[in-house]
């Protein structure tokens, strides 16, 4: 499977303001994807980014507070802007890879 | 109705025991279908996949699909202390022959054995 890194590992954020969220794979893949993780939940897609492409959102979750980059088949990135408390989650990217989807280390965000 | 539903845990069983999780899925045109393995402050590791009806077997882990009742289940044989963990059910669904990519997650169930 491929390997994923995530930075930064975890941080403490204030209130309004942003905070990106780095991905990287050592290899290169069509799809990635950004999860959710709120505390004691399960996992809510965020969006799914293609290169070259604009960036899929889900349902409840937009650009404009969520903007992501996909500069090349290897990295990318996810903005958290504007953040509240709210926003205080387990922050995931993930590949696919044969069929398969296999996760980043995640993103421990807490927003004060 | 969730679009995919596990069993309501938490789930306590001896050590040696036999673990059965349960999840089921309201989207007939799920095609496949995933169990992560997540221990407390990591990712979700990806366990085993099955995309046909049937038993898949790896090791201590047996999946069984049964697409007609929209049922997917995992158990784990001879279930170990570091099988605690909190087990999450994924569907993939794919639209026009394509991969979507997109997982929808179950709620999870945690599981813990104890010696």
């Amino acid at each position: 499977s491929a390997v994923i890194s995530q930075k930064p590992s975890r941080d403490i954020c204030q209130r309004g303001t942003s905070l990106t969220i780095q991905c990287q794979v050592d290899s290169q893949v069509t799809m990635m994807f950004w999860y959710r993780q709120q505390p004691g939940q399960s996992l809510t897609l965020i969006a799914t980014a293609n290169q070259g492409s604009e960036a899929t959102y889900e349902s409840g979750f937009v650009i404009d507070k969520f903007p992501i980059s996909r500069p090349n088949l290897t990295f990318s990135t996810l903005t958290v802007s504007n953040m509240s408390p709210e926003d205080s989650s387990i922050y995931l990217c993930s590949v696919d890879w044969g069929d398969e989807q296999y996760f980043g280390p995640g993103t421990r965000l807490t927003v004060t | 109705q969730k679009e995919v539903e596990q069993n309501s845990g938490p789930l306590s069983v001896p050590e040696g025991a036999i673990a059965s999780l349960n999840c089921t899925y309201s989207d007939r045109v799920s095609q496949s279908f995933f169990w992560y393995r997540q221990y407390s402050g990591k990712s979700p590791e990806l366990i085993m996949s099955i995309y046909s009806n049937g038993d898949k077997e790896d090791g201590r882990f047996t999946a069984q699909l049964n697409k007609a009742s929209q049922y997917v289940s995992l158990l784990i044989r001879d279930s170990q202390p570091s099988d605690s963990a909190t087990y999450l059910c994924a569907v993939n669904i794919r639209a026009g022959g394509t991969s979507y990519g997109k997982l929808t997650f179950g709620q999870g169930t945690i599981l813990t054995v104890h010696p």
